[in-house]
């Protein structure tokens, strides 16, 4: 399967506990987002990459949120001192430069209790 | 502030009839549109989309239709399916970067 994987797909924790989510995005592609969905929303913009640059972050992304791509392929999203407003699925998607399509992965759903 | 809007939460249509769901956004300097089609517990899948530089756009049973002046978007599934029972999101961007979604609309449509 050559398509965006997301590694968990379910993720329970104690509110306070840190998580960490990872993605892997279609090999060529060198874009990356990461979006948030809570229920009866669409997907909320948080942040993309290109290559490794994180050029773009949504005021939704609090300082105990952080993402990173260190090599340019996959992606980690680190949320620290998990709230129960955390709870959410988080998605990601990834595409070409200078093409507008996204491809998204199956996301990481949280639970924080 | 939700740029993009869909005013329909639900809709059932017969199998074979017409689906037809609509979206409308409020920041004229989107210039690119698209639909994702999601099942549960899976992740959006890129359905069609749509440039403003055109009005329409057809694949296969799909077609979006595009009113620059109107601020509205709709896309037309024509016949439809049992297997497009989903909840179709639209979306709209204006640098290609940051992607707006809508709330969605849970299309089912009945044997």
């Amino acid at each position: 399967d050559t398509g965006v994987s997301q590694d968990p797909r379910h993720k329970i924790t104690k509110r306070g506990q840190n998580v960490t989510f990872r993605c892997d995005p279609i090999s060529e592609h060198n874009r990356l987002y990461w979006y948030r969905q809570t229920l009866g929303q669409g997907p909320e913009f948080l942040t993309y990459f290109q290559n490794e640059a994180q050029l773009e972050k949504s005021r939704l992304l609090s300082d105990r949120f952080s993402a990173e791509r260190p090599k340019g392929s996959f992606s980690t999203l680190e949320i620290q001192r998990t709230e129960q407003g955390d709870s959410a699925m988080y998605l990601c998607a990834s595409s070409l430069w200078a093409e507008e399509t996204q491809y998204f992965g199956p996301g990481t759903r949280l639970l924080v209790l | 502030d939700q740029q993009v809007k869909q005013n329909s939460p639900s809709l059932s249509v017969q199998e074979g009839r017409i689906s037809i769901l609509n979206c409308d956004y409020t920041n004229s300097m989107f210039d690119y549109f698209l639909w994702y089609k999601k099942y549960p517990a899976e992740g959006p899948t890129f359905l069609i989309s749509i440039s403003s530089i055109k009005d329409k756009n057809e694949d296969g049973r799909f077609t979006v239709f595009l009113n620059k002046s109107a601020k509205h978007l709709s896309l037309h599934i024509v016949p439809s399916q049992p297997g497009d029972s989903a909840v179709y999101f639209c979306a709209a961007s204006y640098t290609g970067n940051q992607f707006y979604f809508g709330t969605g609309t849970s299309l089912t449509v009945i044997p």
